[in-house]
């Protein structure tokens, strides 16, 4: 079981610059999230999926898209990349709502550096 | 709006002495409340839980929180930490049945020896 796995863990990009950012989970959840860690302010939700084939907006979900194709599977994309998104992004899944009371798990996270 | 707010950004102690990691919540109905870790340069993992029943929850490594709905309250308390304990936690709270999680802004517990 490797849990919850995410792709690249380093990222170096120029202002306007696209990527994706993969989250992959063998853990078989319905619920999976994107959210960026910033110094002092916690981690914000960016989007989130309750299940294959759809998406939510979070907290500060401006400039990034997501796709959920695929149950194991949450894509994060920068279309334009702009220096505020540096950040580290942590996607995380569970098997159903926290507000049920379950527990997400973690990736190790992708550090973000747009110059 | 709902919010969770961790009342101090950094908790020095040394080992061996307790702490206390102060945490807020803002929801007044049905609650749940979660305490989460993470060590350096690693994803968070679970701590501990609030779901129903005793209000003193103990979670792992020694770790315990008290949920207090009079004064909001959910204060992780672990009487002697160790070095291995230095990481930041996390307060977080779920707004309602809607699948998301609302952190707090993170209390980074510095163990010195």
């Amino acid at each position: 079981n490797a849990g919850v796995t995410q792709t690249p863990k380093f990222r170096v990009l120029k202002t306007g610059q696209s990527m994706t950012l993969l989250c992959a989970q063998d853990m078989n959840h319905e619920y999976m999230y994107w959210y960026r860690q910033d110094p002092g302010m916690g981690l914000r939700l960016i989007h989130y999926s309750v299940g294959e084939g759809t998406t939510a907006k979070g907290e500060v979900p401006d400039g990034y898209n997501v796709s959920r194709l695929k149950k194991q599977n949450f894509l994060l994309g920068l279309e334009s990349a702009a220096p505020s998104q540096t950040s580290v992004y942590f996607c995380a899944s569970s098997y159903s709502t926290a507000g049920g009371g379950e527990t997400q798990y973690f990736g190790p996270g992708t550090r973000l550096l747009v110059l | 709006a709902q919010s969770v707010t961790q009342l101090d950004s950094q908790v020095p102690v040394f080992e061996e002495a307790p702490v206390e990691l102060r945490c807020n919540y803002s929801s007044s109905v049905s609650v749940y409340l979660f305490w989460y870790v993470q060590y350096p340069n690693q994803g968070l993992q679970l701590l501990l839980k609030y779901l129903s029943g005793s209000t003193l929850v103990k979670g792992i490594n020694g770790f315990e929180a008290e949920f207090n709905k009079s004064q909001t309250s959910f204060h992780l308390r672990k009487p002697s930490v160790h070095i291995s304990d230095t990481a930041e936690y996390f307060c977080a709270e779920p707004p309602g049945n809607t699948g998301k999680l609302i952190f707090g802004q993170g209390t980074t517990l510095q163990v010195k020896p």
